[in-house]
């Protein structure tokens, strides 16, 4: 039962252009949700997050959405370049404040 | 620059054998989480310890799995006897214990049991 769900296992997108990352989540004890960058052979970084009293947060090109009543995220890279092309977990706290709990993560490729 | 180091970053073994990971959390940091990362369940939590104290590891496999913490700067992570189900990424984080915190990941150890 998987709980927080990435269906895209990829996605290709120009560089300058926006590259939208999409999470949804069945557990609505879920409160505070986060997106992790991986490079290949390193281990994932954080990246950005949104507490589920917000809708939506922003820290430079990345964006975070939150759709509570539809129990969806999204991030937003704008504008995308060849350097974020990396694996994007999204991951959710809830019911405890330590058990994180992740998607399978989308792969995102910039093209130059 | 305040890193989680892994060791050894990959393993071959052979079917039986001991493996032991080791990890090295950021200095200061009181919460350490060992995960599991497969193609088919993605990232799972394994274990996870506050101020070296096991918390939780429901997630590990209690019959060849164990999970201790020595010291503060150090994490230990053994399967014996390894089984080439146990082929993953295994990824070694740390905390500062301040609840939903930011969890920082090590390097990982690539293990293939043969």
């Amino acid at each position: 039962d998987q709980q927080v769900k990435q269906n895209s296992p990829s996605l290709s997108v120009q560089e300058g252009r926006i590259s939208i990352l999409n999470c949804d989540y069945t557990n609505s004890m879920f409160d505070y949700f986060l997106w992790y960058k991986k490079y290949p052979a390193e281990g994932p970084t954080f990246l950005i997050s949104i507490s589920s009293i917000k809708d939506k947060n922003e820290d430079g090109r990345f964006t975070v959405f939150l759709n509570k009543s539809a129990k969806h995220l999204s991030l937003h890279i704008v504008p995308s370049q060849p350097g974020d092309s990396a694996v994007y977990f999204c991951a959710a706290f809830g019911g405890s404040n330590y058990k994180l709990t992740f998607g399978k993560g989308t792969l995102l490729t910039v093209n130059p | 620059d305040a890193r989680v180091t892994q060791t050894p970053r990959d393993k071959v073994t052979e079917m039986g054998q001991e493996v032991t990971m080791r990890c090295q959390p950021i200095l200061g940091h009181n919460t350490v989480f060992w995960y599991r990362q497969t193609m088919m369940q993605g990232l799972e939590l394994l274990a996870y310890f506050r101020n070296r104290a096991p918390l939780d590891d429901s997630g590990m496999p209690k019959d060849r799995f164990s999970a201790e913490m020595p010291d503060a700067t150090l994490a230990t992570l053994k399967i014996q006897p390894s089984e080439p189900r146990d082929s993953a990424v295994y990824f070694c984080a740390s905390g500062t214990g301040t609840g939903q915190e930011t969890q920082y990941f090590g390097p990982g150890t690539r293990l293939l049991v043969l």
